[in-house]
């Protein structure tokens, strides 16, 4: 089954205690990206990953790293996570990026 | 700068039609998409509809689109109250103009009364 799979779905953290959510494809995408979603404001995008060692800066980039050392995996990585970065993260993949995105079921994250 | 725009709520009754509304800035958009995102649950394509087509049918759902307009729309015939949920519009554009992203509206909940 193809999937997009997010760990963990739900994290509680105090500011600044470094933590990392993790996504994972199983459909061979070359195209993976992290979105966050807040009220009122849709989805907007954080960091994507053209293909394996290649990232670049979404719209809403501060605050936030990836890596891409694997095709099927692209974590974010909160250095110093701070109560803004409060929202719900979905990773998404897809075979090229202007193409149908497949999402993960979402992480809630609460910095407090 | 691109920017996609929707209502924020939208209330049926069971067995009623839905539109749902969205309005986009992009002129180079190439790519129309719907999305659906139900509680707790990441989210789901629905239908796209590529910038040279007008409309797009498919089973309850009919995709119309205005490009002189920047409007797209979403009709959901014999709306159920499974169809309740938060419905995103999004565009995105072809590689060669410019980044690769959707952009996406603030999503429409439609909610279903039975």
């Amino acid at each position: 089954e193809a999937q997009v799979t997010q760990n963990p779905r739900y994290l509680i953290t105090v500011t600044g205690k470094k933590l990392t959510v993790t996504c994972s494809q199983n459909m061979n995408h070359e195209y993976m990206s992290w979105y966050r979603q807040d009220p009122g404001l849709g989805l907007r995008q954080i960091y994507y990953s053209m293909n394996v060692e290649v990232t670049d800066k979404g719209d809403v980039p501060e605050g936030y790293k990836v890596s891409r050392k694997e095709k099927r995996n692209f974590p974010l990585i909160l250095e110093s996570p701070s109560p803004n970065q409060t929202s719900l993260y979905f990773c998404a993949s897809s075979s090229r990026g202007y193409t149908e995105a497949f999402f993960g079921q979402g992480t809630r994250l609460t910095v407090v | 700068g691109e920017d996609v725009e929707q209502s924020l709520f939208l209330s049926v009754r069971e067995g009623d039609s839905s539109v749902i509304n969205c309005t986009y800035t992009d002129s180079s958009s190439t790519y129309l998409y719907w999305y659906k995102q139900e509680p707790g649950a990441g989210l789901q394509l629905l239908t796209y509809i590529f910038s040279n087509m007008d409309m797009k049918q498919d089973q309850r759902l009919t995709v119309l689109l205005n490009k002189k307009d920047k409007h797209l729309s979403l009709r959901i015939a014999d709306t159920q109250t499974g169809d309740s949920a938060i419905y995103f519009c999004a565009e995105s554009r072809a590689p060669d103009t410019g980044r690769r992203a959707l952009t996406f509206g603030s999503g429409t909940r439609l909610q279903v009364q039975p």
